[in-house]
């Protein structure tokens, strides 16, 4: 099992609102772990989205929109980011990303479609 | 403008060697811990190595750990990537990320491993 797993395509319309998922695997707690958020779109390096522990701590990459916003399920041991109303420019993939014994570890990205 | 810019990057046989750079603009990285992370063609990210702001604590993924080291010089606000021998699967563009959170990344440098 994978650290993280992230399902591999999305698909959503414009103006809708889509939760991306990150599940760690069930050795480690999400609760104890920042989870980090980037946007990648084809030909450019990822774009740092967000970062977030808890309601409290959490922050929001310089110029990202507020309509991108990261949540828990602690049920689940599931990392979300939450994107509302969504764009055609938020057609992209998506991964996240937490440290986890001294390394980063990623995802393996979501590729969200917007149709 | 914050900017990380990467070169170094190119076509190098198996068991080559390269180094890549990645020069700071618009910042002092001196008071950053930096990043190596890497993507293959048409496939997810992934981490190679950090080192910290004064260089004490160096990682690496396990995949690169011995072929390459990671270093930096904070008086020409740059770091650096020394990747030797070099296999077929080290075949990616090359990304700088700053910070553990990665909140600005270079535009990359592409390292083909090729007979």
């Amino acid at each position: 099992q994978a650290v993280l797993t992230q399902p591999s395509s999305l698909s959503a319309s414009p103006g809708a609102s889509v939760s991306l998922t990150c599940t760690l695997h069930s050795g480690i707690n999400v609760a104890t772990y920042r989870i980090y958020w980037y946007q990648q779109k084809p030909g450019s390096p990822p774009q740092y989205l967000l970062r977030y522990m808890s309601d409290s701590d959490n922050l929001q990459g310089s110029g990202v929109p507020g309509r991108f916003s990261g949540s828990k399920d602690a049920s689940a041991n599931v990392g979300i980011l939450l994107i509302s109303g969504l764009q055609p420019e938020d057609e992209a993939d998506y991964y996240c990303m937490i440290w986890y014994n001294s390394a980063s570890v990623f995802g393996g990205g979501t590729k969200l479609t917007v149709l | 403008e914050v900017q990380l810019v990467e070169s170094g990057g190119g076509l190098v046989r198996p068991g080559g060697s390269l180094r890549l750079s990645c020069v700071a603009s618009g910042f002092s990285i001196s008071t950053y811990s930096m990043n190596w992370v890497r993507q293959a063609p048409g496939k997810g990210l992934q981490w190679v190595s950090r080192i910290s702001s004064d260089s004490s604590g160096i990682y690496y993924a396990d995949s690169v750990k011995g072929r390459f080291t990671i270093s930096r010089d904070n008086a020409r606000n740059s770091l650096y990537l020394q990747i030797n021998s070099l296999r077929d699967e080290d075949t990616a563009v090359y990304y700088c990320a700053r910070e553990r959170g990665f909140d600005t990344w270079g535009q990359g440098t592409l390292v083909t491993v090729s007979s």
